[in-house]
């Protein structure tokens, strides 16, 4: 069985700062892992995504992941934050590649940018 | 139109009301989805739908009917709700749902039903 754990449910940071979204994961198989992205009234965007390829992921809008085996962790990170990020982030993780049965949603971070 | 489309955005229905929810895909895709997106609650999928046929159904109740008529349309057939079904219906689409190289999911804007 597998199942994704987003550490917390809101993150605020100011503007130009670094922004880190945790995520860990537990899977019986060599996940993938993915890092949605949810404006207020959108619907979700796929910023990166890890398919047992290089371990550093990285994503639009600046965005990157890097997949830890040893931690089953999958964090979010952004060296410099901007307004337009403020939203909320979901951490997926999909036991067996092609197989849309097995995606697995975190429950979601909510982050705000501050000026 | 691009990637998925959902219609309408909006809803507003009274218990007894009957009404669909459409999704279009424009990307190729031949695996959709539904999702249910409760306030406080981690995303639940509804259906899947492979080469328009139904593959997965996690026991979702029978006021909710899917239909997939071809590869690029899918609906969400609403009667007699409940208030508590009030949430974000959304549609996706992905290349493949079981096998294939490129299997993440596209998501619609959503349409945000209110029961009443």
């Amino acid at each position: 069985a597998q199942s994704v754990t987003q550490l917390d449910s809101h993150v605020s940071v100011s503007e130009g700062t670094p922004v880190l979204l945790r995520c860990n994961y537990s899977s019986s198989y060599s996940p993938s892992l993915f890092w949605y992205v949810q404006h207020p009234n959108k619907g979700l965007q796929l910023l990166l995504k890890y398919t047992s390829a290089a371990t550093l992921v990285k994503g639009i809008n600046g965005f990157e992941a890097e997949f830890k085996k040893s931690e089953t962790s999958f964090h979010l990170t952004k060296p410099s934050a901007h307004m337009s990020d403020a939203a909320e982030y979901f951490c997926v993780v999909s036991e067996t590649p092609g197989s849309a049965r097995q995606l697995t949603f975190g429950s979601g971070t909510q982050l705000t940018v501050l000026p | 139109e691009t990637g998925v489309t959902q219609t309408p955005r909006h809803l507003v229905m009274g218990m007894t009301n009957k009404k669909s929810l459409k999704c279009e895909q424009h990307l190729g895709h031949n695996a959709m989805y539904w999702y249910k997106q409760s306030a406080k609650k981690p995303l639940e999928l509804m259906f899947v739908y492979s080469l328009e046929e139904r593959v997965e159904n996690n026991s979702v109740p029978s006021r909710f009917s899917p239909e997939c008529p071809n590869s690029s349309h899918l609906f969400l057939h609403l009667h007699t709700l409940q208030p508590e079904d009030s949430a974000l219906y959304l549609c996706a689409s992905s290349q493949g749902s079981f096998g294939g190289s490129s299997y993440e999911q596209y998501f619609g804007p959503g349409t945000r039903l209110t029961v009443t």
